[in-house]
C-alpha cells in the first residue's frame, strides 16, 4: 500500500460525458501528479501540482483539467469524453521536486 | 531534452535464470533514476532509486541496478528470477533542476517460464 488513494476504482461512462477522478496523496506529500496509461500511448505524464499550484504540464488535452485543493487532495476532470480517453489514470504523490513518486492503484475509465 | 529508452519491449526468461533489463537515458546532468514494477491491473511500485552516491543500488524483491554515467545507463538486474516477477518494468528519469519533469520509459514486459 503506497498510501495514495484514488476513487473510483472503475468508471464506465458514455461519449460526451464528464467525469471527475479523485486522488488523496500520502500524508505530508505536497506534490501530486496525474498520469494516463493506455495500450497505444504507454504511461503519459499529464500534470503536476505542488501545494495547490500547477507546477508542470505534460500531454494533457484541453478537455482535461485538474486542481489541488487546500487539503492537498486533487481532482482530474475529464470532459467531452471520447472513446480514446479510455485508459488507466494514475495519481502519484511525492514530498517535493525530484523525490520518489508513490503511485495510487489507479482509476480505470471506460468510455462507451 | 530528457528521454528514457527501454530497448526491450518483451523479455522471456526461465525461472531461476538471471535477468537484466536495460535502460538508457538522456539528460544534461545527473538525473534521479528510478525503476518501477507494475503487475497486471495494478499500480506502479517502486523497486529502487538512485539519487547520488554508490552507483550500485539495492532495491526490494532482490533487485539491484547500476548507474553508469559513461554509458548513460541504469540497468536493472536480478540474479535469479521467480515466477512472481512476471510483470511490466518501467525505468524513469527525474529532472533535478528547473521545471521538474518525470519521464517514463515505454516499459519492458517480463515473462517467466516455469
Amino acid at each position: 500500500d503506497s498510501g495514495v488513494t484514488q476513487t473510483p476504482k472503475h468508471l464506465i461512462t458514455a461519449t460526451g460525458q464528464r467525469v471527475t477522478l479523485r486522488c488523496s496523496p500520502r500524508s505530508g506529500d505536497l506534490s501530486v501528479y496525474w498520469y494516463q496509461q493506455s495500450l497505444d500511448q504507454g504511461l503519459q505524464f499529464l500534470i503536476q501540482y505542488y501545494n495547490g499550484e500547477e507546477r508542470a504540464k505534460g500531454n494533457i488535452l484541453e478537455r482535461f483539467s485538474a486542481q489541488q485543493f487546500p487539503d492537498l487532495h486533487s481532482e482530474l476532470n475529464l470532459s467531452s469524453l471520447e472513446l480514446g480517453d479510455s485508459a488507466l489514470y494514475f495519481c502519484a504523490s511525492s514530498g517535493g521536486v525530484g523525490e520518489t513518486q508513490y503511485f495510487g492503484p489507479g482509476t480505470r475509465l471506460l468510455v462507451l | 531534452a530528457q528521454s528514457v529508452t527501454q530497448p526491450d519491449i518483451h523479455i522471456t526468461v526461465s525461472e531461476g535464470a538471471s535477468l537484466e533489463l536495460r535502460c538508457n537515458y538522456s539528460y544534461g546532468a545527473t538525473p534521479y533514476l528510478f525503476w518501477y514494477v507494475q503487475s497486471p491491473g495494478q499500480g506502479l511500485q517502486l523497486l529502487l532509486k538512485y539519487f547520488s552516491g554508490d552507483t550500485l543500488v539495492q532495491g526490494i524483491k532482490g533487485f539491484e541496478a547500476e548507474f553508469k554515467r559513461s554509458q548513460s545507463s541504469f540497468n536493472l538486474r536480478k540474479p535469479s528470477v521467480h515466477w512472481s516477477d512476471a510483470a511490466e518494468y518501467f525505468c524513469a528519469v527525474g529532472a533535478t533542476s528547473g521545471t521538474y519533469k518525470y519521464i517514463f520509459g515505454t516499459g519492458t514486459r517480463l515473462k517467466v517460464l516455469a
